[in-house]
């Protein structure tokens, strides 16, 4: 069975730099998983930040970013905000038309 | 502006039905795929299933092949997901998204006697 990792929790100083990651229990993460990240706050929808590995959606700031590092995707907030405290998500795309989501990090901004 | 709007949540007794359904607008709706999320409230986010944008391919998470049915009609503008013989596991909020990037505000499901 396919496994999605997250770090389920994360403490991150305001304007510090915070790299979230996503690992697969089967092997390593690539490009080819398409991974795509979430912002989410209790009681309202998740907000896309990035698609597509690195790609930032509308309207998210450009300290917002995701990459592939070693074998996990990441998503690095640089400058970080209180306001960034939130659970973040990742999903990955696992092939035949099937998407697994991490389950979650929590991170506080303190 | 992009909109997904979810209807058809409610309360259903295990082994009910229910049929969601996410209408779409700001968007050319038969250019892109949908999917179905789901979330326990406090918990995570669950991909169940998605569709591609003509309807002629599908897929499940495991967890719901064989209950639930995804499909869309492009001329409504509508994407739809059949769920059958429900249990209490069911029991959440379920997402519309488009193709992983804009997402419903969602519609809550209750499955209980």
């Amino acid at each position: 069975q396919t496994v999605v990792t997250q770090e389920p929790s994360f403490s991150v100083s305001p304007g510090g730099t915070v790299t979230l990651t996503c690992a697969l229990n089967s092997g390593s993460v690539s490009n080819d998983n398409y991974p795509s990240w979430y912002q989410q706050t209790p009681g309202q929808s998740p907000r896309t930040l990035i698609h597509g590995t690195s790609s930032r959606s509308s309207g998210v700031p450009d300290r917002f970013s995701g990459s592939i590092l070693g074998n996990k995707a990441a998503l690095t907030i640089t400058g970080a905000q209180a306001d960034d405290e939130s659970d973040y998500y990742c999903v990955l795309y696992m092939g035949r038309g099937l998407w697994v989501f991490g389950g979650g990090t929590k991170l506080t901004v303190l | 502006e992009v909109q997904l709007v979810e209807s058809g949540g409610g309360l259903v007794q295990p082994g009910g039905s229910l049929r969601l359904s996410c209408r779409a607008s700001g968007f050319t709706f038969n250019n892109y795929w949908i999917h179905w999320v789901r979330q326990i409230p406090g918990k995570g986010l669950v991909w169940v299933s998605r569709i591609n944008n003509d309807g002629t391919s599908i897929s499940y998470a495991d967890s719901v092949k064989g209950r639930f049915t995804i499909s869309r009609d492009n001329a409504k503008n509508t994407a739809y997901l059949q769920m059958n013989n429900l249990r209490v596991e069911d029991a959440a909020v379920y997402f519309c998204v488009r193709e992983f990037i804009d997402w419903g505000q969602g519609t809550l499901v209750t499955v209980s006697s």
